[in-house]
């Protein structure tokens, strides 16, 4: 049971790329989430996703999109980055919506240049 | 809307001696909850510890405890026996809705070295 698992690591892009966070889980959870760190800000809700084939924006959804096809994957696109977007990235998931704890996967570090 | 302080920006604590992390909460929501998460210094965030304001007695997960008090809207992570493992930033976390979105609010957390 690995949990939840997130690639690449680490990632550097150019201002304009494009890039594709990965996260994946084997709980059988429904319900996931991608949420951007940033010093002094604490953790925002960028989007998130109910189940497969659905997706909802959250706090901070711009310059970002997801999809859900199953029930264990749940991609984060960078459409074209920019230096905003350097953050540390964390995929989380529970079995439903609301109250339930939430686990983490052990985040993503991107630095736009 | 929820908010959660964290009023700790650092904390030292000896080996094998007890720490408390300050959290205080403000929400508006009749029934609500209580994480506590621990993010080492390799990034992951990791669950601790939960309690529900309906919950009858304080929480307890092995050397973690919640001291949770409602009239004082608090609830402190108290942390017996320190490991050097145990330094790390501590988020007190609630959850809550964005819209139809479940999500966490978080504090801006507490940075807590044990030393020898």
């Amino acid at each position: 049971n690995a949990g939840v698992t997130q690639t690449p690591k680490f990632q550097v892009l150019k201002t304009g790329q494009s890039m594709t966070l990965q996260c994946a889980q084997d709980m059988n959870h429904e319900y996931m989430s991608w949420y951007r760190q940033d010093p002094g800000m604490g953790l925002r809700l960028i989007h998130y996703s109910v189940g497969a084939g659905i997706t909802d924006q959250g706090e901070v959804p711009n310059g970002y999109n997801v999809s859900r096809s199953t029930t264990e994957d749940f991609p984060l696109r960078l459409l074209s980055a920019a230096p905003s977007q350097t953050s540390v990235y964390f995929c989380a998931s529970s079995y439903e919506r609301g109250g339930e704890t939430q686990y983490f996967g052990p985040g993503t570090r991107l630095l736009v240049l | 809307a929820q908010k959660i302080t964290q009023t700790q920006p650092g904390m030292f604590v000896q080996e094998k001696e007890a720490v408390t992390l300050d959290c205080t909460y403000d929400t508006s929501d009749p029934s609500y909850g209580l994480f506590w998460y621990k993010q080492p210094s390799s990034g992951e965030m990791i669950f601790l510890i939960y309690q529900g304001s309906y919950d009858q007695q304080n929480a307890t997960e092995g050397r973690y405890s919640l001291n949770f008090q409602k009239a004082r809207k608090s609830a402190n992570l108290v942390i017996s026996a320190s490991q050097l493992g145990d330094s790390a930033m501590y988020f007190c976390a609630m959850p809550g809705y964005v819209g139809t979105a479940s999500k966490l609010t978080f504090g801006t957390g507490t940075r807590l070295q044990v030393t020898l």
